[in-house]
């Protein structure tokens, strides 16, 4: 079975600063790739970044980065120089090559405020 | 470039009515097809996902079903909603390759008074 965990519910930051969102997951799966997605208000999902499992390096998009540490099974996002319009809701998802359904599996996500 | 359709946005309908949400895809074939719900606060639950053209694969029981008439057309109906039935549903779509990301729709919420 698979399992994201996403253990803070809120996150506060200030605007221009760097904030990390934390995500462990849970597989045995040897080939998995992970996801970030931000949901703002409007409730559309907007993917951000991917990592796949045997990637050699972190992922980074834009100023989204994405700090994989494969021992400890964790993906955690980094958005570097916060803006207001990141304030949203960020959720964690894994897909496994098991995965019949190519289906992903969310956590229940972080809502990051983005203080000015 | 690809873009996913997904109407109405905003649905109120009472107990006992019938449900039909349509999700269209455009820019790709053969793309592989998702219904989430997700509940206030929460995270997504995948409903059911299509692989092609009258393939339905349910991973949750419930008052809900899936239809795929045309390649890239996904939708979801119910014969009778139930007050459970109130949420927010989004459709996904990707490609059945390599990293396979799902882009999603807007989403539909829908109210079951």
């Amino acid at each position: 079975a698979q399992k994201i965990t996403q253990t803070q519910p809120g996150m506060f930051v200030q605007e221009k600063e760097a904030v990390t969102l934390d995500c462990t997951y849970d597989t045995s799966d040897p080939s998995y790739g992970l996801f970030w997605y931000k949901q703002p208000s409007s409730g559309e999902m907007i993917f951000l970044i991917y990592q796949g499992s045997y990637d050699q390096q972190n992922a980074t998009e834009g100023r989204y980065s994405l700090n994989f540490q494969k021992a400890r099974k964790s993906a955690n996002l980094v958005i570097s120089a916060s803006q207001l319009g990141d304030s949203a809701m960020y959720f964690c998802a894994m897909r496994s090559s098991s995965s019949s359904a190519r289906q992903l599996t969310f956590g229940s996500g972080t809502q990051l405020t983005v203080l000015p | 470039s690809q873009t996913i359709h997904q109407w109405p946005a905003t649905l109120v309908q009472p107990v006992g009515s019938p449900l039909s949400l349509e999700c269209t895809v455009e820019g790709t074939s053969n793309p592989n097809l998702y219904w989430y719900r997700q509940a206030a606060g929460r995270g997504l639950q995948l409903l059911f996902y299509s692989v092609g053209i009258g393939q339905i694969s349910s991973e949750v029981p419930q008052n809900l079903s899936a239809s795929r008439p045309q390649d890239r057309q996904f939708i979801l109906s119910s014969k009778k909603l139930l007050l459970s039935d109130s949420g927010f549903y989004l459709c996904a779509w990707s490609v059945p390759i390599t990293k396979n990301i799902q882009y999603f729709g807007a989403g539909t919420r829908l109210s079951v008074l």
